[in-house]
């Protein structure tokens, strides 16, 4: 079945930046669209990013466009979330999701952006 | 505007029936699903395509769509169902997703 695994979260300060992986099995990753979509401590789903199935649309949530990017390495079945400039508002859990109905999610990863 | 709200909260006694909605324009033109997550879990998809549940989803579970107006029903609530629920669709104008504000289902 299909198995989704984040990596990459950490502590990190203001301003700078930090990529998460999430590492996909069990299926034909490079057939599916795949979405980051994150979560504040005790706040709802915050839609992040969507990368087409051959990386050639990528969509993001304006809080988060300029500063991070999607990407994909289907030779890996790697979905990747460059995030630079970070701020505080970022912290979160971070969860790779596979497209397009979110099913089904990573355990996520714990983003905190503090000094 | 893509926004999608959803009453915060909900309390259903057990065994009886909840209906849970969710309310935006881009309802409009698309309709992603419904989402349920428990206390330090990952959402689970368990409606999509207005109707349609994924293997293993009880049948208690059923979803409907009118207008502007996403709603989830639970038949005959179970402890288990305590949960946040979330509904998800897309502003086809830009092809972002959205995903609603959240209800807390309180089982009884």
């Amino acid at each position: 079945q299909v198995l989704l695994v984040e990596s990459g979260g950490g502590v990190v300060q203001p301003g700078r930046s930090l990529r998460l992986s999430c590492a996909a099995s069990g299926y034909t990753f490079s057939n599916f669209a795949m979405h980051w979509v994150r979560q504040a401590p005790g706040k709802g789903l915050d839609w992040v990013a969507v990368i087409s199935y051959d990386g050639s649309y990528k969509y993001y949530a304006d809080s988060v466009k300029g500063r991070f990017t999607i990407s994909r390495d289907n030779s890996k079945n790697i979905l990747y979330l460059h995030m630079n400039s970070l701020r505080g508002e970022d912290t979160a859990v971070y969860y790779c999701a596979h497209g397009p109905s979110f099913d089904p999610w990573g355990q996520g990863t714990l983003v905190t952006v503090s000094s | 505007s893509s926004e999608l709200t959803q009453d915060p909260a909900v309390s259903v006694a057990l065994g009886q029936t909840v209906r849970i909605t969710c309310q935006g324009d881009s309802l409009r033109g698309y309709y992603g699903g419904w989402y349920q997550q428990k206390p330090g879990q990952a959402p689970i998809l368990i409606i999509y395509d207005k109707t349609n549940r994924p293997s293993g989803i009880p049948d208690r579970f059923s979803g409907s769509s009118s207008g502007n107006t996403a709603s989830l029903t639970i038949t005959g609530a179970q402890a288990e169902d305590e949960a946040d629920y979330y509904c998800n669709s897309r502003d086809n104008s830009n092809n972002r997703h959205v995903f609603g504000t959240g209800t807390k289902v309180t089982v009884l």
